[in-house]
């Protein structure tokens, strides 16, 4: 199985800031995928980057991909309250995905 | 709505007494999955499901079964259940897996065993 391993464990910002969280993995992959989890709820997916792909972008969020350190990036900018929840990666190749401990973000009002 | 839906939300239990959490989705994915999760150790996967009547072991299946006799159900049976069970579950579909798709979560079922 292949899994994505998050950095830091828990970050905490002030509101307005930007967030980035990183991640690592270890096997070749297809593609990389971000989630989010407020908590107790179930994840939401955010992102999804192909392994041909540099550089992403979806709305606040900016996802980078570098397929020969293996390790991705996700920055979150002009935080928000609202942002304070759990991330997720998550590489996909050909078994099934398998998720890492998370990034706890606070962002502080 | 396209969702993946899960029931019960919550559930408290006794100890040996079976019960199933059930989850259906409505997108006509072909991959579904069973996840717990508990503090400190992430998410861990419980089964998998390629498509109907092919299941497969996660990282974490003893004491569970599962089921894919049509495609948009996957229900979770604890035949009997411990306390160690006790955890927040999570199904997920996607219309296939890897290969460029995301997952779609329900909103989980927390189970409690006494």
């Amino acid at each position: 199985s292949q899994q994505g391993e998050e950095d830091p464990q828990a970050l905490s910002i002030q509101e307005g800031e930007n967030a980035t969280m990183n991640c690592s993995y270890k096997t070749s992959i297809n593609n990389l995928q971000w989630y989010r989890q407020n908590s107790g709820r179930g994840l939401v997916h955010l992102i999804l980057i192909r392994s041909n792909e540099r550089e992403k972008h979806s709305g606040r969020l900016r996802v980078t991909l570098d397929t020969s350190k293996k390790s991705s990036s996700l920055l979150i900018t002009a935080s928000r309250a609202a942002d304070t929840a759990s991330y997720f990666c998550v590489t996909s190749g050909n078994t099934p995905l398998v998720f890492g401990k998370g990034t706890r973000l606070s962002v502080i009002a | 709505e396209a969702q993946v839906t899960q029931n019960p939300r919550y559930l408290i239990t006794v100890t040996g007494k079976k019960l199933t959490v059930t989850c259906s989705q409505n997108m006509n994915h072909e991959y579904m999955s069973w996840y717990r999760q508990d503090p400190g150790l992430g998410l861990r996967q419980i089964y998998y499901s390629m498509n109907v009547e092919v299941t497969d072991k996660g990282d974490v299946p003893e004491g569970y079964k599962v089921s894919r006799k049509e495609k948009r159900n996957f229900p979770l049976i604890l035949e009997s259940p411990s306390p160690n069970q006790t955890s927040l579950y999570f199904c997920a579909s996607s219309a296939r897996n890897g290969g460029g798709y995301g997952y779609t979560f329900g909103s989980g079922t927390r189970l409690t065993v006494v």
